[in-house]
């Protein structure tokens, strides 16, 4: 078995600031995700990355930046924090070619913006 | 517009009913349809999954309805266990290398 590791598990921060987010994976994928979950708007894909340095957009990359410098690991970057802005980030994996495309998840990151 | 929509929204049973989750998609080259359980406080986790060649996939209390042409699936929770009690998303994908489009979940509550 293996584990994602998503930290911080909490994050406060001040409108305008820069927050960097962290995933850590010791499942050998080669594809990891990052997801973002609102209460009553489901999981919406923020960026995702095949292999170590690739990077490609999702559906809500505006505002944000990633970066893959590892296989295990996978970084995410809120550029300008919203105020009142209230939010998991859920980090993902999974095989590349696989048959059943299964993700496994991590516990999410909770980020609280004043 | 969302891709994958789910109903209901929320969902009360009692212990030993079946509970009945719906979903539906727009997009007709999605071929792969997971759905995850998540609980409070954690990432979601599959649950069950099935493709676009398949009409039923069962495991345990678990089953899962396709109907490819009208673009609906539903999941039934047969003997519904408190412990059930979870919020269920319908995903889907054409290639899930690129990621799963997620519905809105069902939250389903189980009374002892």
């Amino acid at each position: 078995g293996g584990i994602i590791t998503q930290t911080p598990k909490f994050l406060i921060g001040q409108e305008g600031q820069k927050l960097t987010l962290k995933c850590q994976q010791n499942f050998n994928h080669d594809t990891m995700y990052w997801y973002r979950q609102d209460s009553g708007k489901g999981l919406r894909l923020i960026y995702y990355s095949i292999t170590e340095n690739d990077l490609q957009k999702g559906d809500l990359s505006e505002g944000y930046d990633a970066s893959r410098e590892k296989k295990s690991s996978f970084s995410l970057t809120v550029t300008s924090a919203q105020k009142n802005e209230m939010a998991v980030f859920l980090c993902a994996s999974s095989i590349t070619g696989g048959d059943t495309g299964q993700l496994y998840f991590g516990e999410g990151s909770k980020l609280t913006v004043l | 517009q969302q891709q994958v929509r789910q109903s209901p929204q929320s969902l009360t049973v009692w212990e030993g009913e079946t509970a009945i989750l719906n979903c539906s998609y727009e997009d007709s080259t999605f071929n792969y349809f997971p759905w995850y359980q998540q609980f409070p406080g954690e990432g979601p986790a599959l649950l069950i999954s099935i493709s676009s060649v398949s009409d039923k996939k069962e495991d345990g209390r678990f089953t899962i309805f396709f109907n490819k042409r009208e673009k609906k699936l539903s999941l039934h929770i047969t003997d519904s266990q408190p412990g059930d009690s979870a919020t269920y998303f319908c995903a889907a994908s054409y290639n899930y290398a690129q990621g799963l489009t997620f519905g809105l979940g069902t939250r389903v509550s189980v009374f002892p």
